[in-house]
């Protein structure tokens, strides 16, 4: 049974880099792409971006300048790094694998970012 | 990134059906076959229901259909029970995934 576990800083200074990580337990690590997804106190969700495990990575055009998203395929994690937050960041983050057919078939448990002063 | 429309919410009694649509464009929703729909339950991870427009992953009811029509993918729910009670997304993939704002479906 696949299984996202994720962790990370649930409280960020604006300005700060906001880091999380997601591990992979059970099932293929390098038939995926790995994903970063989103969603504000208003429940829009957005995604952030994605990873192969070879470190081929896709970013939403709007966040790329701030998003980063790297693997480790030896833990079979990926993580991301999100710099310079404002309250605006305030979000839900969650991991999820993207199927071959461009859907989110498995989600993480989803992690509350604050970005206040 | 096209954006794509959805009502914000529906509601059924028990044992109804009710539909959601969500319009995007000809050159997503349209275009591919790449649309999923999502549930998501208070405090909880959204689920995947449908991917292909209309297909089912395993374990996902099957009164749960899709159906695609020109620029405008459908939800519906048959037979509706409480706990479909729930946000309802859906979201194309065309080099990026965009989602839709949610829709509430209430049973009443």
């Amino acid at each position: 049974q696949v299984q996202l576990q994720q962790w990370g800083a649930g409280l960020l200074k604006p300005s700060e880099t906001l880091s999380l990580t997601c591990a992979v337990y059970g099932g293929s690590f390098s038939d995926y792409y790995w994903n970063w997804i989103r969603q504000s106190p208003g429940k829009k969700l957005e995604w952030l971006g994605e990873i192969n495990h070879s470190g081929g990575a896709n970013y939403n055009p709007s966040l790329r300048s701030r998003v980063t998203i790297s693997v480790d395929t030896s833990e079979r994690q990926f993580s991301l790094r999100l710099s310079s937050v404002t309250a605006a960041d305030t979000a839900v983050y969650y991991c999820a694998r993207g199927s071959m057919w461009l859907a989110l078939d498995m989600w993480g448990q989803g992690t509350m970012v604050t970005v206040s002063s | 990134q096209s954006a794509l429309t959805q009502p914000r919410s529906v509601s059924g009694s028990p044992g109804q059906s009710v539909t959601i649509s969500c319009t995007g464009t000809s050159s997503d929703v349209g275009y591919y076959n790449y649309v999923s729909w999502y549930q998501q339950h208070p405090g909880k991870a959204p689920k995947l229901i449908l991917y292909d427009v209309s297909k089912r992953p395993s374990g996902v009811p099957d009164r749960f259909s899709g159906s695609k029509s020109g620029n405008t993918a459908s939800l519906t729910i048959s037979g509706l029970q409480p706990e479909d009670e729930a946000d309802y997304y859906c979201c194309s993939y065309v080099r990026s995934y965009v989602f839709e704002t949610e829709t509430k479906v209430s049973v009443l």
